[in-house]
């Protein structure tokens, strides 16, 4: 069965403290992984695509990496304003996606 | 450029009544799937379609439910006689397609059934 872990499912820093979150999938063709993030109320946010093992992507103080069967988001030196559930999710070989239950994140002043 | 669009953003309905959730995707984009999402759990896929057609609806509940995507208009998905079971919040994604598969979310709609 296609299946996508998050670990951990909730993680608490303080402002500056730089850490990783941890996306294990088994599933039985890739066609790709992808991060979101998503604050309370709203839709994901698109944050990164990678499509195969050793690829690495950045944003601001976030940078994403894939392996064959996990992907990390590291967060560097993260701001309150980056508090919101990360998500990751794989396309399959079918057609449609499957998403993780996500990590919340909260980063304390 | 607009995002994703999608309303209404609340809608109560009483068990039994229908809901129609309105998708418009951003523009250029001819690819729209519907997600749907419960309290503390994760999104789930319920089907992908493209203009006119529906490529994939393996995630979406045999009965009661239907998603259109016409030539004009936004997308739309129905849920016919809805039970307390399908309060949660939908979400619709579009993607331009063309060997893009990045996907654009909507605000979604927040469906609550009495």
């Amino acid at each position: 069965e296609d299946q996508v872990t998050q670990s951990p499912e909730a993680l608490r820093l303080q402002e500056g403290e730089s850490s990783s979150l941890n996306c294990s999938y088994t599933v039985s063709g890739l066609r790709g992984l992808f991060w979101y993030r998503q604050d309370p109320g709203k839709g994901p946010e698109f944050l990164f695509t990678l499509y195969s093992a050793g690829e690495e992507k950045e944003k601001e103080r976030l940078k994403a990496t894939l392996t064959k069967k996990e992907s990390f988001l590291h967060i560097t030196a993260p701001k309150p304003e980056d508090s919101a559930t990360y998500l990751c999710a794989v396309r399959l070989y079918g057609q449609n996606f499957v998403f993780g239950p996500g990590t919340r994140l909260s980063v304390l002043p | 450029n607009a995002g994703v669009m999608q309303n209404p953003r609340h809608l109560v309905r009483r068990r039994g009544q229908e809901a129609r959730l309105r998708c418009s995707p951003m523009k250029g984009h001819s690819h729209v799937y519907w997600y749907r999402q419960l309290p503390e759990e994760g999104l789930k896929f319920m089907v992908y379609l493209q203009k006119e057609n529906i490529i994939d609806e393996s995630g979406m509940p045999k009965e009661r439910f239907s998603a259109e995507f016409p030539k004009e208009g936004p997308s739309i998905l129905r849920i016919q006689q809805v039970v307390r079971g399908d309060s949660a919040a939908y979400f619709c994604a579009s993607s331009p397609g063309k060997g893009s598969l990045e996907q654009y979310f909507g605000p979604g709609t927040r469906l609550t059934v009495l």
